[in-house]
C-alpha cells in the first residue's frame, strides 16, 4: 500500500534548528515534496528533490534519499512566522499526491 | 512560481443547493488539475484528478455525481457541490500542474452550508 508518515507534532525553540522527517512507501515515485500550511490557508509549495541529496534554499534545506524512502525537511533560523504545519507528499507512478498526515511544528520564545 | 487563482475564497450557501467552485491557472497551462477536501485537523484528501478534455478520475468514496467536475480547457477546472448538505462544508483546494512541473495551489475556497 501507499504510505507517509511524519511526526505529529515538534516544538522547538525560536533561533534555532529543526529537522522534520518523512519516510514514503508509495507505488511508483516521481518526487517528494514539502509543502507549508498555516491554519485556515491553503499550502503553500516549500521544496521539490526527485534526485538523492540536499537542496538547499536560504532558510529552508530538503533532502532526499530515494534508497531509503526517506526525506527530512531541515529549518534554520527558526522565526515565530515558521509555526504551521509542514506537509510532505511523494508523487506517485500516475503523478498523484500521497499526503502525510502534515507535521505541526511549534515555535517558542 | 506559476500562479493559480481559486474563486470563491469563502461562499455560504443554502442546503439542497448547488455551488460552484472555480480553479484557473493564470500564467501556464494546466493539463492535470487536482481537487482537494481537507477536514478539520487533517491532511488534505485527494477527491479526484481531470486532465483536459477528458472525464475526471474520482478516488474511492468520492461521489462523482455529487462533486461534478469539468476541465473544460487549459486553464480552467471547475467543481460543483451539487445538492449541498451541512457536512458538506469543508475546504476545498485545487492545485494545478503542466507536464511533469510540480503542482501549484489555488487559494483555497471555505465551503458552509447553512
Amino acid at each position: 500500500g501507499q504510505n507517509i508518515d511524519q511526526p505529529t507534532e515538534m516544538t522547538a525553540t525560536e533561533g534555532a534548528i529543526v529537522q522534520i522527517n518523512c519516510t514514503y512507501q508509495t507505488s511508483g515515485f516521481n518526487g517528494l515534496f514539502w509543502y507549508q500550511q498555516h491554519a485556515g490557508e491553503a499550502p503553500t509549495f516549500l521544496s521539490y528533490n526527485v534526485l538523492d541529496g540536499l537542496e538547499e534554499k536560504g532558510r529552508f534545506s530538503s533532502f532526499l534519499s530515494r534508497s531509503k524512502g526517506y526525506s527530512y525537511l531541515l529549518l534554520k533560523e527558526l522565526q515565530m512566522k515558521d509555526s504551521a504545519s509542514y506537509l510532505c507528499a511523494s508523487m506517485d507512478s500516475n503523478y498523484q499526491l500521497i499526503w502525510g498526515a502534515g507535521t505541526k511544528l511549534i515555535i517558542k520564545p | 512560481g506559476a500562479v493559480v487563482s481559486q474563486h470563491p475564497s469563502r461562499v455560504i450557501c443554502k442546503s439542497g443547493t448547488s455551488v460552484k467552485i472555480e480553479c484557473r491557472s493564470l500564467d501556464f497551462q494546466a493539463t492535470t488539475m487536482f481537487w482537494y477536501r481537507q477536514f478539520p485537523k487533517q491532511s488534505l484528501m485527494l477527491m479526484a484528478t481531470s486532465n483536459e478534455g477528458s472525464k475526471a478520475t474520482y478516488e474511492q468514496g468520492v461521489e462523482k455525481d455529487k462533486f461534478l467536475i469539468n476541465h473544460a480547457s487549459l486553464t480552467l477546472s471547475t467543481l460543483t457541490v451539487t445538492s449541498a448538505h451541512p457536512e458538506d462544508s469543508s475546504f476545498y483546494i485545487c492545485s494545478a500542474k503542466s507536464g511533469d512541473t510540480e503542482a501549484f495551489f489555488g487559494q483555497g475556497t471555505r465551503l458552509t452550508v447553512v
